[in-house]
């Protein structure tokens, strides 16, 4: 079945900094998601790709959709201590609608 | 903004015990879904539910488990036979038109 990876497993950074975490997939998604995940919560959706190569910026936050529909990667610029979470790259394979397939997660720790 | 509501936050039941899961997806939302995160893994899918009937399920999906809707608001999650193994947090989900595949808080099922 189709698996994600994601990379780093976690990090631990200054506040201030720039951050970027990286997901890939063995096989082709048609949408890419980004979730953050704070403790005993669900996961709550951060930015949302839908075609090959797009870029697309929430904020602080900009996510890109790998040209070959097989990766993304998330930045954060100038962290903040609120930034403190789990943070989820996710994937359906056709619609919308389809179950939303979870990487495995990176953990980010910032010190104030 | 629309919420996918829980209930309860919290359920502690005796091994062997049945146990009902409670969702209140967002209004015009037609897809459901549950899902569930073991402590410390990835938030894994269980099933979809679509036109009152499942559309598509995992293996964690076995007979012990079911998901019902009893009316046009709720849906529901039951596991028939608790295991030790089934302590988890459990998230429902929905999605449709006009706003995304949101998550609910989640219940934590902790079964002893």
């Amino acid at each position: 079945g189709q698996q994600l990876n994601q990379s780093p497993q976690s990090m631990f950074i200054q506040e201030g900094e720039d951050v970027s975490m990286n997901c890939t997939s063995s096989s082709i998604f048609n949408t890419w998601l980004w979730y953050k995940q704070d403790p005993g919560e669900g996961p709550v959706l951060l930015i949302a790709l839908y075609k090959a190569g797009e870029l697309t910026s929430n904020g602080r936050l900009t996510a890109q959709f790998g040209i070959t529909r097989k990766d993304s990667f998330l930045n954060i610029s100038a962290s903040i201590p609120s930034d403190v979470g789990i943070y989820f790259c996710a994937g359906q394979v056709k619609t919308s609608y389809d179950k939303v397939i979870f990487g495995p997660g990176t953990s980010l720790s910032v010190i104030p | 903004e629309p919420e996918v509501t829980q209930t309860p936050s919290h359920q502690v039941t005796q091994m062997g015990q049945e146990v009902i899961l409670r969702c209140v997806p967002i209004s015009n939302h037609l897809y459901f879904y549950w899902y569930r995160q073991i402590l410390g893994q990835k938030v894994e899918f269980l099933v979809s539910f679509y036109n009152n009937e499942i559309s598509e399920k995992s293996e964690i999906f076995d007979d012990q488990f079911s998901v019902e809707r009893p009316d046009g608001s709720n849906f529901t999650l039951k596991i028939r036979s608790t295991k030790l193994e089934d302590s988890a947090m459990y998230f429902c989900a929905s999605s449709g038109l006009g706003y995304g595949y949101t998550f609910g808080s989640g219940t934590r099922l902790t079964v002893v």
